[in-house]
Parts: C-alpha cells; structure tokens; sequence
C-alpha cells in the first residue's frame, strides 16, 4: 500500500487561505471517513488538527477545516499566520489488509 | 491529561532487536475503544504508521513490516511495548507512540525518541 499523495510545497501570503490535497483510492480515502490530519513543527511531535475528515479537536483553531471529494481529502488553513507554517500530514484507515496509511507530507511555508 | 513518553535505545547495531516502551497516563488501555500506536519518521522524511494495539488486545501491523514487528501491552503498568527485529541503518527514524482514539486518530503524542542503526 503506498502512502496517500501530497504536495510537497505549499505557501501563502499572511491573511489568505490555502488547501492542502491528500490523494488516495476508493480503497481508503475515497471508502472510509476516518481521515485526520496532522500538523508538525520542526523537531516537534505531530499535532491533532483535524479528525474523521472535518471535525476540530478542542483547542484547534476555526482556521483550520477539512473536507472530502471522491478520493481526495482536503485540509484548508484560513487567514493564513506565521505560525501556521509547518509540515502537515494525512492520514486515513485503509480497510482490513493495510490498515492505516500516513500522507506523503506537505511543507506550508508563510511568505 | 493524557501523556506519553517512549524509552528505549538511542543507538543499536545492525541486524540487533529493538525493543521500545511506551509509558503512559490520563488513560486506561483496558477502556473499550483506546488504542495505542506506533509510528516512525527517518530524519527529513514523512511519518509511517507501524502498528497498533487495542484495549481488547487486538493488534494490527503494517504489512511492509508485520514480520518483524510485535507489539504488546502491560494494562498494570500503563506500558505498550514495540518490538522489532533485524535493525537496519533505513530503520534509523523517531519513534512516536501516540493514544488511539475511536475515530482512528491521534490526539495525544509521546515527543518520540530518536533510534539510530549503525554498527
């Protein structure tokens, strides 16, 4: 099972929104509503964003919302801040062989 | 509050076990639908999940990795251990463990421990 599909990059100017795609196949993604997303610091452990394809743990800001088409979910970051700039991962049960699957990472830079 | 902390080696040899502790606390790994996983990140690369237990002891396995993998847990001590066989340098990564929750997520991480492989 190969890792769901990212973009490596993605940036954005202080104040806008930008979207980070999460590809995978009908077998996971596109099947399961079980997506969460993963936002990681340099040297930091991951950071629950965002679970079963939109849902905001406590504490996560309202910037941050997920959503799902087809095979591919999305995360969108709003009012983009320096802060937000970061790695960030998908993930996604992938039925009763695989398991689980991470993303292949995207890397938000702020401009 | 939920904490995690992994222990183990920082160095081990090719072709040696490594075995890795998660100790943790806020939960209980007997409470109907708590898990805990395993998950690993090589120095500048992305996160692979390698295997999770169950509070009913159910444990499922990444399959590029099942044979080398086993993953166990002490419920009185509030310990998960990971197992893995046959060390190789490509296994040098961090090792997170992190608290399950039913939706298949992870809302709490350990700040992972850094392994390395080399003879």
């Amino acid at each position: 099972q190969s890792a769901l599909t990212q973009p490596a990059s993605v940036s954005g100017s202080p104040g806008q929104s930008i979207t980070i795609s999460c590809t995978g196949t009908s077998s996971d993604v596109g099947t399961y509503n079980l997506v969460s997303w993963y936002q990681q610091h340099p040297g930091k452990a991951p950071k629950l964003m965002i679970y079963e394809g939109s849902k905001r743990p406590s504490g996560v800001s309202n910037r941050f919302s997920g959503s799902k088409s087809g095979n591919t979910a999305s995360l969108t970051i709003s009012g983009l801040q320096a802060e937000d700039e970061a790695d960030y991962y998908c993930y996604s049960y992938a039925g009763s062989s695989t398991f689980y699957v991470f993303g292949t990472g995207t890397k938000v830079t702020v401009l | 509050q939920i904490t995690l902390k992994e222990s183990g080696p920082t160095l081990v040899k090719p072709t040696q076990t490594l075995t890795l502790t998660c100790t943790f606390s806020g939960f209980s790994l007997s409470t109907g639908g708590v898990g805990v996983g395993w998950i690993r990140q090589p120095p500048g690369k992305a996160l692979e999940w390698l295997a999770l237990i169950y509070w009913d002891d159910d444990k499922r396995y990444s399959p590029s990795l099942k044979s080398r993998l086993t993953i166990t847990k002490d419920t009185s001590k509030n310990q998960v251990v990971l197992t893995m066989t046959n060390m190789d340098p490509v296994d040098t990564a961090t090792y997170y463990c992190a608290h399950r929750v039913t939706s298949d997520a992870f809302d709490f991480w350990g700040q992972g421990t850094m392994v390395t492989v080399s003879s």
